[in-house]
């Protein structure tokens, strides 16, 4: 199975409300990072978290990981309708050099 | 940030000819480059890792004689999809880093349709 699972698997809120996307993994992490793909697109890099980091911002978003609980969240305040695209979360595997494992992503939509 | 570029956008051709796809990191350089391979509403999965100089690494079920790696400087990968059928229809993604294990900067997407 992925070694990032994300939930939910789909999620719909109002503009203006926050989304929480969680993320859970198996096995021991350098780090932990959230991306963003828009429909037909690339991804992009929206935040990493190292494993000895517990929280992190940037702009509207807020990171949180527990390594003992080996999970993330992913939360994004004020959402807004460009914020409608899937979420990945990706972990880099201590050991696993360079090498990235994404989870199965989060569709996000937000109603304007 | 960095730029990746990828091309072409989408492609689509007959089954049984080859297609190449080329990244291209503009404003790095990119020793290491990967290869993913989406499906509609699924993960990227993870196809091969490609090495400036060096053959390509790639994951456990993916035919290296089917899907040609080749990563000739430090700023260009090429993958080339060889006598394509209509099951290797899919997005093809590539991505670089500038340092092992730090973030991913992606290209945009290969859509590749095989008649």
């Amino acid at each position: 199975s992925q070694q990032g699972e994300e939930d939910p698997q789909a999620l719909s809120i109002q503009e203006g409300e926050n989304a929480t996307m969680n993320c859970s993994y198996k096995t021991s992490i350098n780090n932990l990072q959230w991306y963003r793909q828009n429909s037909g697109r690339g991804l992009v890099h929206l935040i990493l978290i190292r494993s000895n980091e517990r929280e992190k911002h940037s702009g509207r978003l807020r990171v949180t990981l527990d390594t003992s609980k080996k999970s993330s969240s992913l939360l994004i305040t004020a959402s807004r309708a460009a914020d409608t695209a899937s979420y990945f979360c990706a972990t880099a595997i201590t050991g696993a050099n360079s090498k990235l494992t994404f989870g199965k992503g989060i569709t996000l939509s937000v109603r304007p | 940030g960095a730029v990746v570029s990828q091309h072409p956008s989408w492609v689509i051709c007959k089954s049984g000819t080859s297609v190449k796809i080329e990244c291209r990191s503009l404003d790095f350089q990119a020793t290491t480059m990967f290869w993913y391979r989406q499906f509609p509403k699924q993960s990227l999965m993870l196809m091969a890792t490609s090495n400036e100089g060096s053959k390509a690494t790639y994951e456990q079920g993916v035919e290296k004689d089917k899907f040609l790696i080749n990563h000739a400087s430090l700023t260009l990968s090429t993958l080339t999809v060889t006598s394509a059928h209509p099951e290797d229809s899919s997005f093809y993604i590539c991505s670089a880093s500038r340092q092992l294990n730090e973030k991913l900067f992606f290209g945009s997407g290969t859509q590749l349709s095989v008649l």
